[in-house]
């Protein structure tokens, strides 16, 4: 059974600085890793999407990292804002099973 | 700006009763998924629809509940009778082709049993 961690749990840092969101899986065979914001009582929103071929995407000032054959992957998000506060999830999916991290909550303080 | 609707958004109800909860998948997509969040367990996979045909319930209580999709724009999830330990929010997602691209997530349903 395919296990997500994502360390931190929670993160606070001062606006303008870099973030870095860790996520592992157990089992790399993978179709693809996607990168998740939730945003408190709201759904998920995809950020970023790596397939299983690809070492990284990024999309402004996001990008994402794929070690398929250690099992992570790192989201960076460059000069944080306080519009970046939300909730952060990883999801390895196999066939057409999603299978998801725990979070990091994320909280920029102005 | 096509996107997955839910209804309802909140629904708070009395154990024993039966909730139904309403999915519009995003018009073209063929695949339908039905997610739980809990603070304890997190996010799992429920059922899983192709073609509207259900390929895969075997995260869901048998017993009772039960999903459907009597049309290609309408999913239903159904819980007879609710208990309190279905308190959570209910999440649909919808994504085209065979579901191993992207999926798009709906506002989710919070459901609140007492």
């Amino acid at each position: 059974k395919q296990e997500v961690t994502q360390i931190p749990a929670a993160l606070s840092v001062p606006e303008g600085e870099n973030l870095v969101l860790n996520c592992s899986f157990t089992d790399s065979a993978i179709y693809n890793l996607q990168w998740f914001r939730q945003d408190p009582g709201k759904g998920l929103t995809s950020l970023l999407l790596i397939q299983s071929s690809q070492r990284e995407q990024t999309s402004g000032r996001l990008n994402a990292s794929l070690d398929k054959s250690s099992g992570r992957s790192t989201l960076y998000i460059a000069a944080s804002q306080p519009g970046d506060s939300a909730t952060y999830l990883c999801a390895v999916q196999f066939d057409y099973k999603l299978s998801f991290g725990a979070g990091t909550t994320v909280t920029v303080r102005a | 700006d096509a996107r997955v609707t839910q209804t309802p958004r909140h629904k708070v109800t009395e154990m024993g009763q039966e909730v139904t909860m309403r999915c519009q998948p995003i018009l073209g997509h063929n695949t339908v998924f039905w997610y739980r969040q809990t603070m304890m367990q997190g996010l799992e996979l429920l059922a899983y629809f192709r073609n509207r045909a259900p390929l895969d319930d075997s995260g869901m209580p048998k017993d009772r509940f039960s999903a459907e999709m009597p049309d290609a724009t309408l999913a239903t999830l159904k819980i007879q009778p609710s208990e309190p330990r279905d308190s959570a929010v209910y999440f649909c997602a919808s994504g085209p082709g065979q579901g191993t691209v992207e999926q798009y997530f709906g506002p989710g349903t919070r459901l609140t049993v007492t």
